[in-house]
């Protein structure tokens, strides 16, 4: 079965706090992304990776950054937390061509203080 | 800047009957995917049924279908003989387009199925 893994399930910070969110696919996949979901606004692409050390921006990279060092990990890192982060976050793999969906992982609640 | 809409934020429906959540898309690229989750409360997103730009037929699959209309840009997903397990939000997304290989999504909608 395929699987994309986020490290944890829920997490509390406190403002100004660096944070790294981790997340792992087993499934060779290409492409990760990292989105925010808030009620209302659906989910939001903060950031997207094509390849090992490639990113683009997404809609709402302000504030956040991103590193792939490897082909199966994709981690977002909040430089600087603040109370406006406090979200979802999705990570998501996937094949190249645009036709394939995207594997989800089960999410990481941030809260931050 | 491709968009997707979903207008409507909450629904209900009758168990067994069948639903359609709406959802339209703007872009000028041709070239396109178009894709539905659902999200129940546990909060796992789960794939539902996928529509290209190019595909002649609607898709379907089992008890959803895709109700695709290129030139009204709307791509709205059916659901017959709704179950009580189908409460949960539903959002509709698109890839490629202007936006390229990022999946960009609707706002989503809530849907309840009352027995």
């Amino acid at each position: 079965d395929v699987k994309v893994t986020q490290s944890s399930r829920y997490l509390v910070k406190r403002t100004g706090e660096k944070v790294f969110l981790e997340c792992v696919q087993d499934m060779d996949h290409e492409n990760m992304f990292w989105y925010r979901q808030d009620p209302g606004l659906g989910l939001r692409l903060i950031y997207f990776s094509y390849d090992v050390k490639m990113k683009e921006k997404g809609d709402i990279p302000e504030g956040y950054s991103v590193s792939r060092e490897k082909k199966e990990r994709f981690s977002l890192i909040l430089e600087s937390a603040s109370t406006n982060q406090t979200s979802m976050y999705l990570c998501a793999s996937s094949l190249g061509p645009l036709r394939e969906k995207l594997f989800f992982g089960s999410g990481t609640q941030l809260s931050v203080l | 800047a491709q968009k997707i809409t979903q207008t409507q934020p909450g629904m209900f429906v009758q168990e067994k009957e069948a639903v359609t959540l709406d959802c339209t898309y703007d872009t000028s690229d041709p070239s396109y995917g178009l894709f539905w989750y659902k999200q129940p409360s546990s909060g796992e997103m789960i794939f539902l049924i996928y529509q290209g730009s190019y595909d002649q037929q609607n898709a379907t699959e089992g008890r959803y279908s895709l109700n695709f209309q290129k030139a009204r840009k709307s791509a709205n997903l059916v659901i017959s003989a709704s179950q009580l397990g189908d409460s949960a939000m539903y959002f509709c997304a698109m890839r490629g387009g202007d936006a390229g290989n990022m999946l960009t999504f609707g706002g989503g909608t809530r849907l309840m199925v009352k027995p």
